[in-house]
């Protein structure tokens, strides 16, 4: 059974601090990406990776980074964390395979409030 | 510029009845199309795919229908079950590259209600 993690559901964080956000899948999946999600913007893409090691920017990488040490973990950095950042994280992977065509699997998300 | 289309924010239907989602893009790359459900509080659900080369998939009460030439894909669902409210998103790729990891593009999803 497919199976992504996410560290936090809900996550409270003050202007400025550093945030770590963090997801974990077991399925042995090359590719991983980060989403936020607001209302009536849907889905949008920040960052993903294909590789350990390896990223590229999404849509909207602008205020995040990513780090990806290990082929199941990635994580999504906020440096400094605003206000406008306050939103669902969605982590998802899938694997490089053509016969799955992408299809991605999401964790639960997080919750994040800047104050 | 918006490549992924959904332009009902929401959709009220009554239960027993169909459920019929629409979407619509513009990015002639695109040949692989997904649909996802969304609980509050939850991560996006795979519910259903289909590639270009069909036009048709059926997997239960979910069918997606795509119509390449009106670049339009739409998810029916019948019969329309009280769990079946959710947000729905439809989703396009431009297919694996062979290098990179593969992309996709969300519309801003619908909102389904199911009526009792």
């Amino acid at each position: 059974d497919v199976k992504v993690t996410q560290s936090s559901r809900y996550l409270v964080k003050r202007t400025g601090e550093k945030v770590f956000l963090e997801c974990v899948q077991d399925m042995d999946h090359e590719n991983m990406f980060w989403y936020r999600q607001d209302p009536g913007l849907g889905l949008r893409l920040i960052y993903f990776s294909y590789d350990v090691k390896m990223k590229e920017k999404g849509d909207i990488p602008e205020g995040y980074s990513v780090s990806r040490e290990k082929k199941e973990r990635f994580s999504l950095i906020l440096e400094s964390a605003s206000t406008n950042q306050t939103s669902m994280y969605l982590c998802a992977s899938s694997q490089r395979t053509r016969s799955s065509m992408g299809t991605q699997y999401f964790g639960p998300g997080t919750r994040l409030t800047v104050l | 510029d918006q490549q992924v289309k959904q332009n009902s924010p929401s959709l009220s239907v009554q239960e027993g009845r169909i459920s019929i989602l629409n979407c619509d893009y513009t990015n002639s790359m695109f040949d692989y199309f997904l649909w996802y459900k969304k609980y509050p509080a939850e991560g996006p659900t795979f519910l259903i795919s289909i590639s270009s080369i069909k036009d048709k998939n059926e997997d239960g009460r979910f069918t997606v229908f795509l119509n390449k030439s009106a670049k339009h894909l739409s998810l029916h669902i019948v019969p329309s079950q009280p769990g079946d409210s959710a947000v729905y998103f439809c989703a396009a790729s431009a297919g694996y590259s062979g290098g990179g990891a593969d992309g996709l593009t969300f519309g801003k999803g619908t909102h389904l209600i199911i009526q009792p």
